[in-house]
């Protein structure tokens, strides 16, 4: 199995700019998360989704934030307009709706100037 | 609401000496609990979790952790440290009563000194 695969790997992009960032869960998963990590607030929960419906998305930080799964193999996160403060490294994980292990995919680092 | 402490932002440990990586959690019913590394610029890996069953769980690369249901902790273990331990490791927690959604702590990095 591939795992779970994210791109781009890295984003350099300015202010203002919109950012879309992608996901491609491990096939058979009905579950799937995307994260921010920061220095500062550490590992976030943004939002879910169970069977492409999201969930909760209690974690978005604000409505310049937005997550789509528009079928069972991708997922997108997208910012518009970004801001420098947005900067950080957005994971994707996935998991079984049986399985109790969720796994990540090797993130993507974004940096808006 | 779920929560996971871990004290240590950071413990050294020489090399072929055991290793501990605190952890403590709160949660509402039975906990399920996880521990992730992050290796530099890396994603998280799983390593190991507890459901039900033996307190002490046994994982990758030589790691274990007791679930100590008392003291709620989940403190993760090795006995003889490797210079290739060194990475970011953090402590995960969610309710077995229905909550999907996982709490990780700040997460805590290990130097493994030669």
């Amino acid at each position: 199995d591939a795992g779970v695969i994210q791109s781009p790997r890295h984003e350099v992009t300015e202010m203002g700019q919109e950012v879309t960032l992608r996901c491609k869960p491990i096939s058979g998963h009905d579950y799937l998360f995307w994260y921010r990590q920061t220095m500062m607030r550490g590992l976030e929960l943004l939002i879910y989704f169970n069977n492409n419906v999201p969930i909760d998305d209690s974690g978005m930080p604000e409505d310049r934030f937005s997550a789509k799964m528009p079928n069972a193999s991708f997922s997108t996160l997208k910012i518009q307009p970004s801001e420098p403060r947005d900067s950080a490294v957005y994971f994707c994980a996935s998991r079984r709706f049986a399985g109790e292990t969720q796994y990540f995919g090797p993130g993507t680092r974004l940096l808006v100037l | 609401a779920q929560s996971v402490a871990q004290p240590e932002d950071q413990v050294n440990v020489a090399e072929g000496n055991p290793l501990t990586v605190k952890c403590t959690y709160s949660v509402s019913g039975n906990p399920y609990l996880f521990w992730y590394v992050q290796y530099p610029n890396r994603g998280l890996q799983f390593l190991l979790k507890y459901i039900t069953g033996d307190n002490l769980v046994k994982g990758s690369y030589g790691f274990e952790a007791e679930f100590n249901k008392s003291q709620t902790s989940f403190h993760l273990k090795k006995p003889s440290a490797l210079v290739s331990d060194s990475a970011l490791y953090f402590c995960a927690v969610r309710s077995g009563a229905g909550s999907y959604q996982l709490t990780f702590g700040k997460g805590t990095k290990l130097s493994v000194i030669p």
